[in-house]
């Protein structure tokens, strides 16, 4: 089974430009989670979708962040324009959905994307 | 809101010592608990949950006990090993996941 692809790896940005990340879940993973990592820090939930929906996006920055995940599959993540303190890596997670809309729990994590901003 | 709390490390052991890493909680409802493990140069990964108090979650020699009572999910291994050098993360989900700080371990043959 293949597992959660993120794209970029790596990126490298100036303050006040753009960057946009992409994840693949996992194939029938109906949630699918972005979390910001700062460097010596736990991850931090920016935005959780049950399959096209927005579950929660409490804690994104929404005069700069943006999430969508059109079609219930592929997401992508946008940061216009960045600041220094967005520079962390960006991690993509599913998690599968039993009947009755219960979460198993268990999350997936992609490698994650790194993105230092100058 | 929900919160996890861990101890800080970073955690130095020799090979074949016991490890214990602190993890309490604060949760309104009733979560499941989780220890993510991230290695060097690779992504989170799932190590051990509970989804119930007094469950016990083990893997890889690693366990750690739900216990409501004191709010904790402690994980514990009695003989570690250089490759368990790693950062732990205690996490736990109720409509979300939330995660500790992380610790960081560094085992010395």
């Amino acid at each position: 089974e293949a597992g959660v692809a993120q794209s970029p790896r790596y990126k490298i940005i100036e303050k006040r430009q753009s960057v946009a990340f992409w994840c693949n879940p996992i194939s029938g993973h109906a949630t699918l989670y972005w979390y910001q990592q700062i460097l010596g820090q736990g991850p931090k939930l920016l935005i959780q979708f049950q399959n096209n929906g927005v579950v929660d996006d409490s804690q994104l920055p929404k005069d700069r962040f943006s999430a969508e995940r059109l079609k219930g599959v592929d997401s992508t993540l946008k940061i216009q324009p960045a600041k220094l303190e967005d520079s962390a890596v960006y991690l993509c997670a599913s998690s599968s959905t039993q009947g009755g809309g219960m979460n198993t729990g268990e999350l997936f994590f992609g490698e994650g994307s790194r993105l230092t901003v100058l | 809101g929900d919160s996890v709390t861990q101890m800080e490390g970073p955690v130095t052991l020799s090979e074949e010592a016991f490890l214990t890493i602190n993890c309490t909680y604060t949760a309104t409802g009733y979560p499941s608990l989780f220890w993510y493990v991230q290695y060097p140069g690779e992504g989170l990964q799932l190590l051990l949950k509970a989804t119930k108090a007094d469950d016990k979650g083990s893997n890889k020699g690693f366990e750690a006990t739900y216990r409501k009572e004191t709010t904790s999910f402690h994980l514990e291994k009695g003989s570690v090993q250089v490759s368990d050098s790693a950062v732990y993360f205690c996490a736990l989900k109720d409509n979300d996941m939330r995660f500790g700080a992380g610790t960081r371990l560094t085992v010395k043959p």
